[in-house]
């Protein structure tokens, strides 16, 4: 079993700022570290899929980067809008399955 | 794309019945199902993967004969949760792969089914 922790575990932000959260991960026997968004009441949604260290990939004000030699992922969003909130997962592949985190739930305040 | 319809999204049912979840592959051919309980504040966790046409295989400590697998076709998995007791009141949810992809591909979930046993 991989151990994968997500930090923080929650947070409320006022609309327009900045944020980030953390997802670390065992560094051994990596293979992708997924990133999802859930809203609820809907089903998860991807947001990103990484794979190589140093990896960063943006969509929108969304955006992701990979430490796969220090086990870790980065979440920023830029200028936080109220739909925004949502619980953002991470999760890694270790070989012969995904290994969630417990999510960051941010609450974006208009 | 890749829609995957879950039902229901919850159930209340009274211990000793069974209750039956479904996920159905909308617009492709699910050829993997992953079948994931989720207990408050932890997270997300496999329960067992099922390929169409195959025997489900369970997770360690997932006890195969009451958490009933079916994924007869490409395009529907079914999880059974048999002689329900309070302890399998959780957080449903199940995903699915196409042959085509790995896990360089994301998966596609399902919407989640809360089941309460009374």
């Amino acid at each position: 079993i991989l151990n994968v922790e997500q930090s923080p575990q929650s947070l409320h932000v006022q609309e327009g700022d900045s944020t980030n959260f953390t997802c670390s991960f065992p560094s051994s026997n990596f293979y992708a570290l997924h990133w999802y968004r859930w809203e609820t009441a809907k089903s998860p949604e991807a947001l990103f899929v990484m794979t190589l260290n140093g990896d960063e990939k943006k969509k929108g004000r969304i955006s992701a980067t990979l430490n796969t030699k220090e086990g870790y992922s980065y979440l920023y969003i830029k200028g936080s809008q109220p739909e925004d909130s949502a619980t953002y997962l991470c999760a890694s592949y270790g070989g012969n399955q995904f290994y969630f985190g417990t999510g960051t739930s941010l609450t974006v305040i208009p | 794309g890749a829609v995957v319809s879950q039902h229901p999204s919850w159930v209340i049912c009274k211990s000793g019945t069974s209750v039956k979840i479904e996920c159905r592959s909308l617009d492709f051919q699910a050829t993997t199902m992953f079948w994931y309980r989720q207990f408050p504040k932890q997270s997300l966790m496999l329960m067992a993967t099922s390929n169409e046409g195959s025997k489900a295989t369970y997770e360690q400590g997932v006890e195969k004969d009451k958490f009933l697998i079916n994924h007869a076709s490409l395009t529907l998995s079914t999880l059974t949760v048999t002689s329900a007791h309070p302890e399998d009141s959780s957080f449903y949810i199940c995903s699915a792969r196409d042959g085509r992809t790995d896990y360089n591909s994301p998966l596609h979930f399902g919407n989640g089914t809360r089941l309460t046993v009374t």
